[in-house]
């Protein structure tokens, strides 16, 4: 079958660094998505893996491992207002993870 | 557009009773996309067009639903018989090109909320 796989619930103090991982199975891989959601508002796009290596996006960056099936959302300077859900998802078979529950204490 | 967006915001209805939700996406993408979310977990994939043909709907779950983009822009689901089962919220988002391959971002709308009395 198609999965991903994500940690429910995330906690981190503001400032701090924290790390969401994200493990697939699925034929037709394209590349590695992620979104932000915040409670009762629509995922925005965050950050996309094509290939192997690591993509920075300001405070955001995003790893991909083909050949591990892996992948994470690295979030860095964590603000209150990271407090969301993040989902990876798989481009080319539009398969989203379950999503993990990111949570920024003071 | 602006961005893309979805009509009602919250609909409630009764068991067995039909709705329309209606999708609007961002001027000139092609590709349209409808997904189920329910709490706590991610989108669902539903159905998916390249301008006005249904490229793949294969996540549609049952026979009771049905979209369509007569002229690949807006785009109406439709549920027939509604069940309880079906509340939940159907999210639509558009992207600016129409494989599903492509890396292009896929922009949300809002959602619409329906609850199945």
């Amino acid at each position: 079958g198609q999965s991903l796989e994500q940690p429910s619930e995330v906690t981190a103090v503001e400032g701090a660094i924290v790390q969401i991982n994200c493990t697939y199975q699925t034929s037709g891989f394209y590349g590695l998505s992620w979104y932000q959601q915040h409670d009762g508002g629509a995922p925005t796009f965050l950050s996309y893996n094509a290939l192997d290596g690591l993509e920075e996006t300001g405070r955001f960056s995003s790893f991909l491992s083909r050949s591990d099936s892996y992948g994470y959302l690295l979030l860095q300077e964590l603000q209150m207002k990271d407090s969301a859900s993040y989902f990876c998802a798989v481009v080319g078979k539009l398969i989203f993870g379950q999503g993990t529950t990111l949570q920024v204490k003071p | 557009g602006a961005g893309v967006s979805q009509t009602p915001s919250n609909k409630v209805t009764e068991k067995g009773k039909y709705v329309e939700l209606r999708c609007d996406p961002i001027s000139g993408h092609t590709a349209l996309y409808w997904y189920r979310q329910s709490l706590g977990q991610g989108p669902e994939f539903l159905i998916y067009f390249q301008g006005t043909g249904a490229a793949d709907d294969s996540g549609l779950p049952n026979d009771r639903f049905f979209a369509v983009r007569p002229e690949g822009s807006v785009s109406t689901l439709k549920i027939q018989r509604t069940e309880r089962g079906d509340s939940a919220m159907y999210l639509c988002a558009s992207s600016l090109t129409a494989t599903k391959s492509s890396t292009d971002t896929q922009y949300f709308g809002p959602g619409t909320r329906l609850t199945v009395l």
